[in-house]
């Protein structure tokens, strides 16, 4: 079975602009997860999409949004981009999203803002 | 409030060394998992092992094993028999079952360095 997928794996955005990553998870998993990492902050949890629909939040502006289409592709996007938001990007996929499920993780995207 | 502790930063060894990796968990739940994962320079965070909190158990795999402890909260990582593949961050993560969410809550992390 294939892994989950990210791309792009780099970018590279300017203060101001918008951007948007995409994931695809592992084949009849229906769950994904966004997570960011900063030396500074760690690894925070952004997001979790099931079935089309937004189930949890973490703690981020509303500059940070998500979607996830009906075959569970999932991208999020960042507008108005500050500088602080240079972070590796990690999607995650699970069968159901419930607690005992295994997260997988993509390879990242790497999100550099000048 | 939950939280994972892994006092350890970095942690350098020689080939061959066995390495113990802490972590210290805290959450009132009774119901609950713990992780490991492995982040190598690539970047993807790799699924190591997944323990929930009514089990025990001491789980070995190959080189690796686990000792989990609800007595003192911990959970930690043993790698026997180092290896220069090994080299890598190792998280330690918990996610409550009684919340209706699947967030994962990371430790910082520890950098494990194995020289040849």
């Amino acid at each position: 079975k294939a892994g989950v997928t990210q791309t792009p794996r780099y970018l590279i955005k300017t203060r101001g602009q918008q951007v948007t990553l995409s994931c695809s998870p592992i084949s009849g998993h229906r769950s994904v997860s966004w997570y960011q990492q900063t030396p500074g902050q760690g690894l925070q949890f952004l997001f979790e999409y099931f079935s089309e629909t937004q189930r949890n939040k973490g703690n981020f502006p509303g500059r940070f949004s998500g979607r996830q289409f009906s075959n569970s592709r999932s991208e999020m996007n960042v507008s108005t981009l500050e500088l602080g938001d240079s972070a590796l990007y990690l999607c995650a996929s699970s069968l159901d999203g419930t607690p005992q499920d295994t997260q997988y993780f993509g390879p990242g995207t790497r999100l550099t803002v000048l | 409030a939950q939280k994972v502790t892994q006092a350890q930063t970095e942690i350098s060894v020689v080939e061959k060394e066995d390495v113990t990796l802490d972590c210290v968990y805290e959450t009132r739940d009774t119901t609950y998992y713990l992780f490991w994962y492995k982040q190598p320079p690539s970047g993807e965070l790799v699924f190591l092992i997944r323990r929930n909190s009514f089990d025990e158990q001491n789980e070995i795999s190959g080189r690796y094993s686990w000792n989990f402890q609800k007595s003192t909260s911990s959970f930690n990582f043993t790698i026997t028999a180092s290896q220069v593949v090994d080299s890598a961050v190792y998280f330690c993560a918990l996610i409550l079952h009684g919340g209706a969410t699947n967030k994962l809550i990371f430790g910082t992390g520890t950098l494990l360095a194995v020289q040849p």
